[in-house]
């Protein structure tokens, strides 16, 4: 069966330490997306690639990282930069209308949830 | 700026009852609409999408959704609420640059 997945599905960490989020799809979709999500805000865009070796800057990628090495991987660093890191990660894919997609439609993975002690 | 608005941050309805959850974008958010549901700790799942073409849309789990583009909105309803539809929505708008815009989301909670 085609979809994303996100690992692990719940992460702790000491205050101070980098940590990286996993992202890998299988639809062949060329778009990717991490979102963050805190009680009450709704979803906020970190990053994103519309192809590889290509990433933008979301709404708030300031103490975040990826990178975009292969179609099917978007990789998040949490850095120590980051300073309220605690928070439900969600990563994202969609078939991005420069590349034929009718539509931005996006499938989401099951999300991971970041707890930093 | 393009937006996505939805009306109410928590909203209660008992078993039975109809659901209605608002939506409105701006108008320069083209129409390219979605509602998603998310269940706690999960991630999001698509209930149905406006492309083009009939403006009410039929979704899963008995949702359906309006486009009226007069009213800027993109409301869903559900005539009959269920316990296992209670669950967080979000209504979406595609602006064609890659992204989609996000309105904060609506928890509906289900009373027996």
């Amino acid at each position: 069966d085609g979809g994303i997945t996100q690992s692990p599905k719940y992460l702790f960490r000491k205050e101070g330490q980098n940590v990286t989020l996993s992202c890998e799809q299988n639809l062949n979709h060329d778009a990717m997306y991490w979102y963050r999500q805190d009680p009450g805000q709704g979803l906020r865009l970190i990053y994103y690639s519309q192809i590889v070796n290509d990433f933008q800057k979301g709404d708030i990628a300031e103490g975040y990282s990826v990178s975009r090495e292969k179609k099917e991987s978007f990789p998040l660093t949490v850095t120590s930069a980051q300073k309220n890191p605690t928070a439900f990660y969600l990563c994202a894919s969609s078939i991005p209308m420069v590349f034929g997609g009718p539509y931005n439609e996006q499938f989401f993975g099951p999300g991971t949830r970041l707890t930093v002690l | 700026a393009q937006s996505v608005t939805q009306l109410g941050s928590h909203v209660s309805v008992s078993e039975g009852a109809l659901v209605l959850l608002r939506c409105n974008y701006s108008s320069s958010v083209p129409p390219y609409l979605f509602w998603y549901v998310q269940y706690p700790n999960q991630g999001l799942q698509l209930l149905l999408k406006y492309t083009t073409g009939a403006t009410l849309v039929k979704g899963i789990n008995g949702f359906e959704a309006e486009f009226k583009k007069s009213e800027t909105s993109f409301h869903l309803t559900k005539p009959s609420a269920h316990m296992s539809d209670a669950a967080e929505y979000f209504c979406a708008g595609d602006n064609q640059g890659g992204k989609l815009i996000f309105g904060q989301g609506t928890e509906l909670s289900v009373k027996p």
